[in-house]
Formats: structure tokens, sequence, C-alpha cells
């Protein structure tokens, strides 16, 4: 499986910006950079992806290194219902491999 | 409003009984899965479907089987559940492979006694 290193947790305060790294030194030139974040009790849920460039939607945006071998996703500002666990993965063979992620606590 | 579904949104049985968990969704996607989430872990990929008659095997299928007859239902079998499938089961589909952006369902929380 193709593998990707997350912190375990993370703190910020609401309406401040989060930025959640990912390392993926193992990534092939075909992998997408996949984010997916669950909320509590409930199934998981898309981000974002991207391949190569840099990648903004209306939830987050996705910074990708020039060589790929790591990646950032960055909430702007950061609201209580952003507490979740974000998992950072890269499609390999049609399949999403999920790691344990980074659970993300956001302050009041 | 297309969606997926799952049923039951719990369940508990007993070691060696056949279980199924139903997924339906209506988005008409070719792409359907199944994980399973333990407490405290990411999800795993127990099998999942490309079309109607298409099965495949995930990294943790030994246990449980699934059969694909239409696009919008993949139900999952437990043959005969064990202890160590109490788990919370989500179902997921997708339309575009190469992407592949999942849709998840809202999980089934199934406990064997």
């Amino acid at each position: 499986d193709a593998k990707t290193t997350q912190p375990n947790s993370m703190e910020s305060n609401e309406e401040e910006p989060v930025h959640l790294p990912c390392n993926h030194s193992t990534i092939s030139g075909t992998d997408y950079i996949h984010w997916y974040r669950q909320l509590p009790s409930q199934g998981p849920e898309y981000v974002i992806h991207g391949l190569t460039s840099n990648v903004n939607n209306r939830m987050a945006s996705l910074a990708i290194a020039e060589d790929r071998k790591s990646s950032t996703l960055i909430l702007h500002r950061a609201t209580l219902r952003d507490a979740a666990v974000y998992y950072c993965i890269l499609f390999r063979d049609y399949k999403l491999s999920f790691g344990a992620g980074t659970t993300v606590t956001v302050r009041a | 409003d297309a969606e997926i579904t799952q049923s039951p949104r719990h369940k508990i049985t007993e070691t060696g009984r056949q279980v199924t968990l139903a997924c339906h969704q209506t988005w008409n996607h070719n792409n359907m899965f199944w994980y399973r989430q333990d407490l405290g872990h990411g999800l795993r990929l127990i099998h999942y479907s490309y079309g109607v008659q298409d099965t495949n095997k995930g990294e943790v299928s030994d246990g449980y089987s699934v059969s694909r007859s239409n696009t919008e239902d993949l139900p999952l079998t437990l043959e005969s559940a064990a202890s160590s499938q109490t788990s919370v089961y989500f179902c997921a589909s997708s339309d575009n492979r190469i992407t592949d952006t999942q849709y998840f369902g809202p999980g089934t929380r199934l406990t064997v006694l």
C-alpha cells in the first residue's frame, strides 16, 4: 500500500488557519493525493485531491511540493465544525488506503 | 437528492450466524466499496466492485463476501460471524475510477457476541 505519514493530532483556534502536513516520499508519478475527513460518528467525507498543481475548492486548499513527496492541506478559517480526523491518502491501483489520520481539535 | 444508505444502522448478532449488511446508492455509480473501521483506526478495505457482476477482494476480505447483481446495491455478507468482526462498516461509491472521489454512507455498527 502507498504510505503517508501525518501527525497524530493538531490544535487550532477558531477563525485561524490550519495547516495539515503529509509526507508521502514513496509517491509514484500517477498517484493522486486525496484528503478526506471524518467527523465524529459519521462516514468519511471527501475534501480535496490533486496530482501536481495546487488546488483550491470551497472547503480547503491543497499545496503540493514540487517533488510531490509532501503536501499540506490548508483550512483557511477553522470553525468548530472542522473538528475531525483528516486523512491524507495516495490513490493507487484504483483504491484508497486510509491511515490513522490527524485529529484536529478547534478551540472556541 | 442522490444518496447512499446503509441498513441496518445498528446490529447485534451471535457468533456463527450469517449476517447481511445492505448498501444502496442512487447516484448510478459504477464503483462500490465496503470498509470496516475499528476503534481508533482508519478504514480498511474489505471488498469492492467496479460494476455489475464484478467483485474484488480487499485487504481484509476473509470471512466476508459480496455480490453485485445491479448498479445500486452491494450487500456485504458475513458467512459465520465472529467476535473479531465487531466493527463499524462503511459503504462507499464513486463514479470516476481515475480520481475516485468516494461518497460514504452513514455506517453500520455491528456487534458480534
